[in-house]
């Protein structure tokens, strides 16, 4: 069974500046998809950002990237120039190739300090 | 319609009555999770429907819980004689496809807020 690990329960940046959230999974499957979701107060669950395994290049969304280290099995996000609406608990996630379910980790509060 | 849309948004319950909360996915996915997340945890998967196929009800918890999903497309989550450790949020999703699909991003309601006294 796949796990995915955030070993970082709660997180504190200064707005404008740069935060990495961690996330490790393991798996022995070669196909997979991860995800980074964005959960505020209002309890929607919210796609930030998306990596297919088979892809080398890291993905990007505006401000937020991620550093995926396929042979480390890890999964980091990065934003950049942090914004106060970026407070929220963040929550990695691994989707087998020919699963149907998402498998979270245990997600990061993340604050924004003015 | 525009996004997965669950109700009730919050349900206060007596321990040992029956609860129904319900999904109405976004219009046009084939896809349907429910998920549940307690205080200061992480998502727990429940069940999975993909379009007429046998439900993958690997995640539920106890007999106690059940789900249907009438026409492809709305999906009502039942909970029996609730317990207090039944608490929690319940989250339901949708995407385009399941199995041959599974790159396709899974969308998350604001999910049903249950609480248990």
């Amino acid at each position: 069974a796949q796990t995915v690990t955030q070993s970082q329960p709660e997180m504190s940046v200064q707005e404008a500046e740069t935060v990495t959230l961690s996330c490790t999974y393991d798996t022995s499957e070669s196909d997979y998809y991860l995800f980074w979701y964005k959960q505020p107060p209002s309890r929607q669950m919210i796609l930030v950002i998306r990596q297919e395994a088979y892809k080398q290049q890291n993905a990007t969304e505006n401000r937020f990237s991620v550093n995926f280290q396929k042979a480390a099995k890890s999964f980091s996000l990065k934003i950049s120039d942090s914004q106060l609406g970026d407070a929220a608990m963040y929550f990695c996630a691994y989707r087998s190739g020919a699963g149907n379910m998402l498998t979270f980790g245990g997600g990061t509060r993340l604050m924004v300090k003015p | 319609g525009a996004g997965v849309s669950q109700s009730p948004s919050n349900k206060v319950t007596e321990k040992g009555k029956d609860v129904e909360l319900r999904c109405d996915p976004i219009s046009g996915h084939t896809a349907l999770y429910w998920y549940r997340q307690s205080l200061g945890q992480g998502l727990e998967f429940l069940i999975y429907f993909q379009g007429n196929s046998a439900p993958d009800k690997s995640g539920l918890p106890s007999d106690r819980f059940s789900a249907e999903r009438t026409g492809g497309s709305v999906s009502t989550l039942t909970i029996q004689r609730t317990q207090q450790e039944d608490s929690a949020v319940y989250l339901c999703a949708s995407s385009l496809g399941g199995f041959r699909h599974s790159g396709n991003t899974i969308y998350f309601g604001e999910g049903s807020w249950l609480t248990v006294v």
